[in-house]
């Protein structure tokens, strides 16, 4: 089955921890995002990565990190610089060209 | 960061009642506006993409009408089904790489 994974599901870590949220996709997309959610907002673009090794920021960038070193894979760093990590993250892809994209079942990150 | 504004942000219907919500955009620089519907504990799924002003899409007992000019959309669905209760997303593209979102609009279908 084709489709965009991200693990953990759940996920808690202490203030001051950098913690790496992983996102995956066998769909062949060659553009992956990172995008957060708070309470009574909208989905919020973190990073954006159109090619592998290439990779653009979003509106919220600041205090987040990624890399895009095979085209399947997405990570998102979350480091300790974020000030209000506490969020819901999801991931997506889309073809290059196309803005239909595709998600993930997002991960909910708590720091405690 | 453009403003697309969704409205109402949560709305109870019985099941049976017919419903519809609205997406507010920028009328300039519109290239496209997508409709999602995310399901409690699943990832969103697309709906519609509209393109041209006064499309008119349809899926099964949902449909959604376009207006450009005036910078609005919206979402109907005809019937409820308490398997239609989830949060419906619309997204706005203005041709650049972003997609820019509203925050949704919360359905609960009562049965």
């Amino acid at each position: 089955d084709g489709g965009i994974t991200q693990s953990p599901k759940y996920l808690f870590r202490k203030e001051g921890q950098n913690v790496t949220l992983s996102c995956e996709q066998n769909l062949n997309h060659d553009a992956m995002y990172w995008y957060r959610q708070d309470p009574g907002q909208g989905l919020r673009l973190i990073y954006y990565s159109q090619i592998v090794n290439d990779f653009q920021k979003g509106d919220i960038a600041e205090g987040y990190s990624v890399s895009r070193e095979k085209k399947e894979s997405f990570p998102l760093t979350v480091t300790s610089a974020q000030k209000n990590p506490t969020a819901f993250y999801l991931c997506a892809s889309s073809i290059y060209g196309n803005n239909e994209q595709f998600f993930g079942p997002g991960t909910r990150l708590t720091v405690l | 960061i453009l403003n697309v504004e969704q409205s109402p942000q949560s709305l109870h219907v019985q099941e049976g009642d017919s419903t519809n919500f609205t997406c507010s955009f920028p009328s300039s620089n519109f290239y496209a506006l997508h409709w999602y519907r995310w399901e409690t504990a699943k990832s969103p799924e697309a709906l519609f993409v509209m393109t041209l002003n006064g499309d008119e899409k349809k899926k099964g007992r949902i449909s959604a009408t376009l207006n450009t000019k005036e910078g609005y959309s919206y979402l109907y669905i005809k019937g409820s089904q308490p398997e239609d209760s989830a949060t419906y997303l619309c997204a706005f593209w203005p041709g650049a790489n972003n997609l820019f979102f509203g925050t949704g609009t919360r359905l609960t279908v009562i049965p």
